[in-house]
């Protein structure tokens, strides 16, 4: 089914380790983004990407990197892993200005202890 | 920051009753976006909403947009158990197309 997959589904880190999210759609979307969603904040905005080639910081870039490998794949890297970055990822993407809509991943579950 | 913020945050009703929930936002936007999210999964689009419409329908959906209160309601007439969701309004601002989130209004819809 078209959409936005992510992997992994769960993943639980020591403090220090790095790991990489994975994110692709298959929408041929030129925009795509990555969220993070705690309790009681909503989901506030990392990075995101509006194009091929082009990244951008969000709300709070602090302690990820992105890369936009292709149109179709934009991962999330904690390079040094916190507690404090214990969250649920989501990756979304959109077309035409977002006028049809964001499509959303089904998120990742991350606990770093 | 959060551009929108939903209100109430939530919300308890029986099955068959509409249910209203409210968004209102600081700055001007292109258009503002309803998704629902069931727990523990991603967020599923509902409806847009441009800044020159006034109001939308799908469904047994009904959306409102107030752009001279910053404001916008989400109807859900009927509702069933299976709406039972959390619902989070969002918003780019004018000229960005970056969509920002609300907190989210959690729904529970008692069969």
């Amino acid at each position: 089914n078209a959409g936005v997959t992510q992997t992994p589904k769960f993943q639980v880190l020591k403090t220090g380790q790095s790991m990489t999210l994975q994110c692709a759609q298959d929408m041929n979307h030129n925009s795509m983004y990555w969220y993070r969603q705690d309790p009681g904040m909503g989901l506030r905005l990392i990075y995101y990407s509006a194009s091929e080639g082009t990244t951008d910081k969000g709300e709070v870039p602090n302690g990820y990197n992105v890369s936009r490998l292709n149109k179709r794949e934009f991962s999330l890297r904690l390079e040094s892993a916190a507690p404090s970055q214990t969250s649920v990822y989501f990756c979304a993407s959109s077309g035409r200005q977002g006028l049809d809509g964001y499509t959303f991943g089904s998120g990742t579950r991350l606990t770093v202890v | 920051s959060q551009q929108g913020e939903e209100d109430p945050q939530a919300l308890s009703i029986q099955e068959g009753e509409n249910a209203t929930m409210n968004c209102s936002y600081k700055t001007s936007i292109n258009n503002l976006q309803w998704y629902r999210q069931n727990s523990g999964r991603g967020l599923v689009h509902l409806i847009l909403i441009r800044s020159n419409e006034r109001e939308k329908h799908s469904g047994r959906l009904r959306v409102t947009l107030d752009t001279s209160k910053k404001s916008s309601s989400l109807l859900i007439t009927a509702s069933r158990a299976a709406d039972t969701a959390s619902y989070f309004c969002a918003t780019d601002a004018r000229g960005s197309y970056i969509p920002t989130f609300g907190r989210g209004t959690s729904l529970i819809v008692h069969p």
